[in-house]
């Protein structure tokens, strides 16, 4: 299985942007980039995904570089509600499994 | 909300008693997931089911058994608790062909 390396933590301003970098160097071409994030004492929440072209949902902006080596989750305001654990997770089109990592601690400063 | 719920939501229990968490999802998904988290662990697959009656092993299955009757429930069973066994177990589901997966609000269990 194609892994995934985030940083442990990063530390933000309240209505700051947060831009959090996953690599994913041994990507294959099936591979969709998810990424999750787990609230304090709360079941991990689906954040965003895609494959190839950058994505936008209402929470999140996702950016995969050319060559899908690496990506970056993009929290364009963020709120102390955005303090979390946020994984970036690889998963092969029909395989239905995840694998989570370790994540990347996200503290949201007032 | 994907319509997901868990049962019990808190558990204490003693070592050596059988223990079943109910995991119930509203919207005839196909697949549906047993996890469970722990400090320094993260989250870990301990089994899954692709249908009625069909399941397979995730990477901590030892001491766990499942099963699923019906499309809406999926059960997780615990034949004889230990205290390793004390964890956060998630349920979740899955959404269309990219394994997008929602997740249940979980079930602390405390096994002394």
């Amino acid at each position: 299985d194609a892994k995934t390396t985030q940083p442990n933590s990063m530390e933000s301003n309240e209505e700051e942007p947060v831009h959090l970098p996953c690599n994913h160097s041994t990507i294959s071409g099936t591979d969709y980039i998810h990424w999750y994030r787990q609230l304090p004492s709360q079941g991990p929440e689906y954040v965003i995904h895609g494959l190839t072209s950058n994505v936008n949902n209402r929470m999140a902006s996702l950016a995969i570089a050319e060559d899908r080596k690496s990506s970056t989750l993009i929290l364009h305001r963020a709120t102390l509600r955005d303090a979390a654990v946020y994984y970036c997770i690889l998963s092969r089109e029909g395989d239905y499994k995840l694998s989570f990592g370790a994540g990347t601690t996200v503290t949201v400063r007032a | 909300d994907a319509g997901i719920t868990q049962s019990p939501r808190h558990k204490v229990t003693e070592t050596g008693t059988p223990v079943t968490l109910r995991c119930h999802q509203t919207e005839n998904h196909r697949y549906m997931y047993w996890y469970r988290q722990d400090p320094g662990h993260g989250l870990r697959l301990i089994h899954y089911s692709y249908g009625v009656k069909d399941t397979d092993k995730g990477e901590v299955s030892d001491g766990y058994s499942v099963s699923r009757s019906k499309t809406e429930d999926f059960l997780l069973t615990l034949e004889s608790a230990t205290s390793s066994q004390t964890s956060v177990y998630f349920c979740a589901i899955s959404v269309g062909t990219t394994d997008t997966q929602y997740f249940g609000p979980g079930t602390r269990l405390t096994v002394l």
